[in-house]
This record gives structure tokens, sequence and C-alpha cells, in this order.
């Protein structure tokens, strides 16, 4: 166990759907990093978040939003879902910038 | 902006070999380098950093990996590779200053033959 936690680990979903991934950063950490890992892109930033506030900005979509609360736990919010936003999506936390802890994923099927 | 690239997609190895996987990247200003295994349905795990000093860093599991200033290279290698090595293997890099992502290679995958 990291202490980086992720929920669901798994979610089927159809096209045109909204989901939302959960993300508990390692306790202590204040930052939390959203990664998008599909077969043809490999690892790809999407966002991150410091103590409550929006830090860094990749390749997110704008059908994708995050946000990260008081109690620092993450949340990333997909909407108006297509076939190739199927992937796995990693969340990582952070307290160093030379210190980073990724979760176990949550790997999202859309159908 | 930074990058990182892998060279190989996959790296073949007999068990009991040497290995190397190579990573390159490019970074404004000095560099933190990572690598991270991923074994299947697993998410990442560390195996080892470079933020300063020593050029040459071990990490878990047998493995290390040489900074190559010059080179802008961070290969991981270890002496004798095992058939649990098998795995997706990912070099990372972010800036040393500065509010930068982590910045992924796109993975090596090992594959290690009894």
């Amino acid at each position: 166990d990291s202490g980086v936690t992720q929920t669901p680990k798994h979610l089927i979903t159809a096209t045109g759907q909204r989901v939302t991934l959960r993300c508990s950063p390692r306790s202590g950490d204040l930052s939390v990093y959203w990664y998008q890992q599909s077969l043809d892109q490999g690892l790809q930033f999407l966002i991150q978040y410091y103590n409550g506030e929006e830090r860094a900005k990749g390749n997110i979509l704008e059908r994708f939003s995050a946000q990260q609360f008081p109690d620092l736990h993450s949340e990333l919010n997909l909407s108006s879902l297509e076939l190739g936003d199927s992937a796995l999506y990693f969340c990582a936390s952070s307290l160093r910038t030379s210190d980073y802890t990724f979760g176990s994923g949550t790997r999202l099927t859309v159908v | 902006a930074q990058s990182v690239a892998q060279p190989e997609d996959q790296v073949n190895v007999a068990e009991g070999n040497p290995l190397t996987v190579k990573c390159t990247y490019s970074v404004s200003g000095n560099p933190y380098l990572f690598w991270y295994v991923q074994y299947p349905n697993r998410g990442l795990q560390f195996l080892l950093k470079y933020i300063t000093g020593d050029n040459l860093v071990k990490g878990s599991y047998g493995f290390e990996a040489e900074f190559n200033k010059s080179q802008t290279s961070f290969h991981l290698k270890k002496p004798s590779a095992l058939v649990s090595d098998s795995a997706l293997y990912f070099c990372a890099v972010r800036a040393y200053s500065g509010n930068t992502p982590l910045v992924f290679g796109k993975g090596t995958r090992l594959s290690v033959i009894a």
C-alpha cells in the first residue's frame, strides 16, 4: 500500500456519461497530481493541485475538471465520455517536489 | 518544455544477464530524474531518483541508474536480470526549480527470458 488511495479501481460506463474519480493523498502530502495512461499516449499529465488550489495544467480536455477539497482529497470529473477516454487514471501525491507517490489507479472503460 | 525519450519500446534479456533500459531527457536547468516500474494491473512503483550528488544512484531490487549530464541521459541498469523484473519501466523528469510537473517517457517493456 503506497498510502495514496484511489477509488473506484474499475469503472465501466457508456459514452456520453459522467464519472467522478476520487483520490486520497498520502498523509501529510499537500499536492495531488492526475495522470492519464493510455496505450498510445503513455502517461500524460492532466492537472496538479496544491493545498486546494490549481497549480499546473497539462493536456486536460475541457470535458474534464478536477478539484481538491479542504481535507486534501481530490476528485477528477470526466463528462461527455467518449470511447477514447478509456484509460488508466493515476493520482499521485507529494509534499516535496522530489518525492512522488502514486496510487494504484482507476481503470475506466467507456463502452 | 521538459521531455523524456525512451528509445526502446521493448527490451529482451536473458535471465542472469545484465540489463539496460535507456532514457534521455530535456529540461531547463538542473533535473530531478526518476525511474518507476509498473507490473500488470498495478500502479507505478518508485525505483530510484537522482536529485543531486553522486551520479550513480542505487535503488530498489538491485537496480541502479547513472546520471550523465553531458549526454542528458539516465539509463537504468541491473547487473543480473531476474524473470520477475519483467515489467513496464518509466523514466520521468522535472525541472529542479519552478512549478513544473513530472513528465514521463512512453515506457519500455522489459522481458526477461528464463
